[in-house]
């Protein structure tokens, strides 16, 4: 099967301006996690989506932070406006909590703000 | 909400020894603990996990140990190659969806 998959794989982009992720889980996964790697850390969850419901969002900064799974199937994260503070690795993972609880993660998107 | 602490954060060890990672958390009532590999540069791979109704799971040359009584967890690789090489990570779950990481053990395997 296809594994999940995240676009831009990399992005720079100036302290201020807006960034947006996008994330395909793999087909039939109803539950969709959006993680945060620092350099040298481990994955800190953001949001955690059932279908397309929000069901633990409350490590999302909420501020500046937004997330939607519209229809249940892929997902966009977004920063506006990023800080210097929001350099980081963002991880989609995805599991089909019917059958097995293990996430299976996206290769990641990069992201640097300058 | 739970904190979990991992331990070493390198460890370095020749080929074909055994190698130790540990980590405690503080929530006792998680109940699922899965360990993940991940190479420079890619995504987190899950390679064990164990629930909190077993005390040892094993896989080929890996495996975990869960002691309830102290919070404490430990993956045990034994035959390590080269390959083992990577960055482990473990985690804790109350409920198996919200995982809490551990910051990370740096493993290098010299042939």
């Amino acid at each position: 099967e296809a594994g999940v998959v995240q676009s831009p794989r990399y992005k720079i982009i100036e302290k201020k301006q807006p960034v947006a992720f996008w994330c395909n889980p793999i087909s039939g996964h109803n539950t969709l996690y959006w993680y945060r790697q620092n350099l040298g850390q481990g994955p800190e969850l953001l949001i955690r989506y059932e279908n397309e419901e929000a069901v633990d969002d409350s490590q999302l900064p909420k501020d500046r932070f937004s997330a939607e799974r519209l229809k249940g199937v892929d997902s966009t994260l977004k920063i506006q406006p990023a800080e210097l503070g929001d350099s980081a690795v963002y991880l989609c993972a995805s599991s089909d909590n019917d059958r097995t609880y293990e996430q299976y993660f996206g290769p990641g998107t990069r992201l640097t703000v300058t | 909400g739970e904190n979990v602490e991992q331990h070493p954060s390198t460890l370095s060890v020749q080929e074909g020894d055994s190698a130790v990672i540990k980590c405690t958390y503080s929530d006792s009532a998680s109940n699922y603990f899965p360990w993940y590999k991940q190479e420079l540069g890619k995504r987190p791979q899950l390679i064990i996990d164990i629930r909190s109704n077993v005390g040892e799971k094993k896989d080929q040359r890996i495996a975990v140990t869960l002691n309830k009584t102290a919070k404490h967890f430990s993956l045990h690789i034994t035959e390590t190659q080269p390959e083992d090489s990577a960055v482990y990570f473990c985690a804790a779950s109350i409920g198996f969806q919200k995982l809490v990481f551990g910051t990370g053990t740096r493993l290098l395997v010299s042939p």
